[in-house]
Order: C-alpha cells, then structure tokens, then sequence
C-alpha cells in the first residue's frame, strides 16, 4: 500500500500526557499537512511542512502543539499536556508539490481520546 | 466572513436524479479547487480537483468553476444512494500553500 499512512488509528491518553501522531506521506510526496476534525465538522487546517521545514503553521494553537517533518522518518505532531478538548480525529495528507495540479492525499486519520 | 463556505445541509435528492453542491471562496487569487468526498468515520476521498474556469467531467461527477463569480461547484449525476456522504470543497489560496476547507455538505439519496 503506497497510501498515506498513520498511526496509531486509535489512541488513548489521559488529561496532562502527552500524545504523538506519526504519518508517512505517499511515496514521492515531499509536503504533508495536518488537519484536526471534530465530529460533524469541517477539516481545519492546522501545520503545513515539506521536509525539514514548517511552511505555514498558521492553524496550530500557540501551546502544547508541535509538528516536525524530518529528514528521515514520518512527519510528528506532538500534543503536550493533552486536555479533553484535544478530542478529535486527526488526518494527515501529502501531496507532491504544492502547484495547482497536485491535489492532497489522505492518510486514514488518528482517532485521539482524552479521558 | 469563512475562507470557504458551504451550505451544511442536509440536502436530499431522490435516487437518479441530479445533486447539486455549491461552494463559494473569499480569496480572489486562489489558484486551485477540490471536492472531496467523505463517509462517517472516514478519511476524506478526493473525486476530483479543477483549476480553471469552466467544466470538467469525469464520470457522474462534473465540476463548474467561475473565478470572476468566486464559486466552485460539483454535480452529481445519475444519483445513486452511495453517493450519501458528506462533501467538502477544499481550495488552495493565492499563496499556494495551506488548502482550506468548507465545512462541508451532507448530501443524502433517497431511494
């Protein structure tokens, strides 16, 4: 499978850890973007990074939020101190560039719970 | 005003008929616009993407753009009830960086 892959699918914390998503961008594609999703909502951007680099963080909340994209390995985004409003789904997408032409790619998402 | 706004629906259309979905943008110098398609409990799928004025056909499914009106729109013809899901209309703003979404349409057919 060449897909976009996450993971964990499914992850539990507790309020005050920490929790980290991991995604592995299609094969060939150097951008990935993270979205957080609650149910019934829309996708809202939160970090955009090409490797080694955050292009636009504009949607990541100024604490206890962060994302990294390596030279090797899969793209982090790292929640620090998780509060219940840290409940949601999580999906990463890549794409190979970023022109007009070259539409994202989602991975199945990282189904986060706070208790 | 939203980046991008969508109808939330739900909209119900009967089976074999032709759904409509509307999408309106506020950046004038967006470059690029996509549907995506997405179950319950699902990651979202991408039907299809267009980026300049006009149609494009693929399949049932026929994508409408007019920059000058600011509005993106996806038909779906011949309806069929897996076609029920919810539809997100993304665009890629003039800074051909982040894509922002709608909140998106729940479409439902009726059999």
């Amino acid at each position: 499978n060449a897909g976009v892959m996450q993971n964990p699918r499914h992850l539990v914390r507790r309020r005050g850890q920490e929790a980290r998503l991991r995604c592995s961008p299609m094969k060939g594609h150097s951008h990935v973007y993270w979205y957080r999703q609650l149910p019934e909502e829309g996708l809202k951007f939160m970090v955009y990074l090409q490797k080694e680099n955050i292009i636009d963080e504009s949607g990541m909340p100024k604490e206890r939020f962060s994302a990294e994209f390596p030279k090797e390995g899969p793209s982090i985004l790292r929640i620090q101190q998780v509060v219940r409003g840290d409940s949601a789904a999580y999906f990463c997408a890549s794409s190979p560039g970023s022109r007009g032409n070259q539409p994202q790619h989602f991975g199945d998402g990282t189904r986060l719970s706070i208790l | 005003q939203k980046e991008v706004e969508q109808n939330s629906g739900p909209l119900s259309v009967p089976e074999g008929a032709i759904a409509s979905l509307n999408c309106t943008y506020s950046d004038r110098g967006s470059q690029s616009f996509f549907w995506y398609r997405q179950y319950s409990g699902k990651s979202p799928e991408l039907i299809m993407f267009i980026y300049s004025n006009g149609d494009k056909e693929d399949g049932r499914f026929t994508a409408q753009l007019n920059k000058a009106s600011q509005y993106v729109s996806l038909l779906i013809r011949d309806s069929q009830p897996s076609d029920s899901a919810t539809y997100l209309c993304a665009v890629r703003g003039s800074s051909a960086s982040k894509i922002i979404f709608g909140s998106g349409t729940r479409l439902s057919i009726r059999p």
